[in-house]
């Protein structure tokens, strides 16, 4: 009962690198969620999907794509990487919109040299 | 803009004793959800209590339960019985209507220490 998974669980990158963060979930939920954690700052919501094939920005959108595979898979991209994109980075899902319970992913300690 | 505010950046309790995490939040909706998500030292989030504002009865959840004051937009979390495994940053959330869809608004958090 894997519930979401996130991969990779650490990563370290240089300025302008890119990478794509990868969400899955086997929960058969409709809506995912990816957010970031900074200390002092807590969890902002960078996208959303509600559903399979839609994807919405959420509060701080800037720098990052998202792709909503299938229902199972949500993916974060960072085209270009940079040191204020340092953080802890989490997957969520819910069964069929934010009113409904979220279930987290472990995270994604990304660092930006 | 919708807020919700945790005015407590960290609390502590004795083990054994009972502790109160506050909550205030904004919304201007008649309908909506709150939250409160527990994050212990390994990182994960966990769901605690989920409250439905057009239920009058406080939400409980075995040692967790919630003083929901909708008039004061009041939402806090009482933890009796406090025990080590408690330890963790405690976030409060609640729903905000953006358009055709809905998201969570999340408070900084509280960091709750139990101490033995």
């Amino acid at each position: 009962n894997a519930g979401v998974t996130q991969t990779p669980k650490f990563q370290v990158l240089k300025t302008g690198q890119s990478m794509t963060l990868q969400c899955a979930q086997d929960m058969n939920h409709n809506s995912m969620y990816w957010y970031r954690q900074d200390p002092g700052m807590g969890l902002r919501l960078i996208y959303y999907s509600a559903s399979e094939g839609t994807t919405d920005k959420g509060e701080v959108p800037n720098g990052y794509n998202v792709s909503r595979l299938n229902k199972r898979e949500f993916s974060l991209r960072l085209e270009s990487a940079a040191p204020s994109q340092t953080s802890v980075y989490f997957c969520a899902s819910s069964e069929v919109g934010a009113s409904d319970p979220q279930h987290f992913g472990d995270g994604t300690r990304l660092s930006i040299l | 803009a919708q807020t919700v505010t945790q005015s407590q950046p960290e609390m502590s309790v004795q083990e054994a004793e009972t502790v109160t995490l506050s909550c205030t939040y904004d919304t201007s909706e008649s309908d909506y959800y709150l939250f409160w998500y527990k994050q212990p030292p390994s990182r994960q989030m966990i769901l605690v209590i989920r409250q439905e504002a057009y239920k009058q009865q406080n939400a409980t959840e075995n040692r967790f339960s919630v003083n929901f004051q909708k008039a004061a937009k009041s939402f806090s979390l009482k933890i009796s019985d406090s025990q080590l495994g408690d330890a963790a940053m405690y976030f409060c959330a609640s729903i905000h209507n953006a358009g055709n869809n809905r998201k969570l608004i999340w408070g900084l958090g509280t960091s709750l220490a139990v101490n033995p």
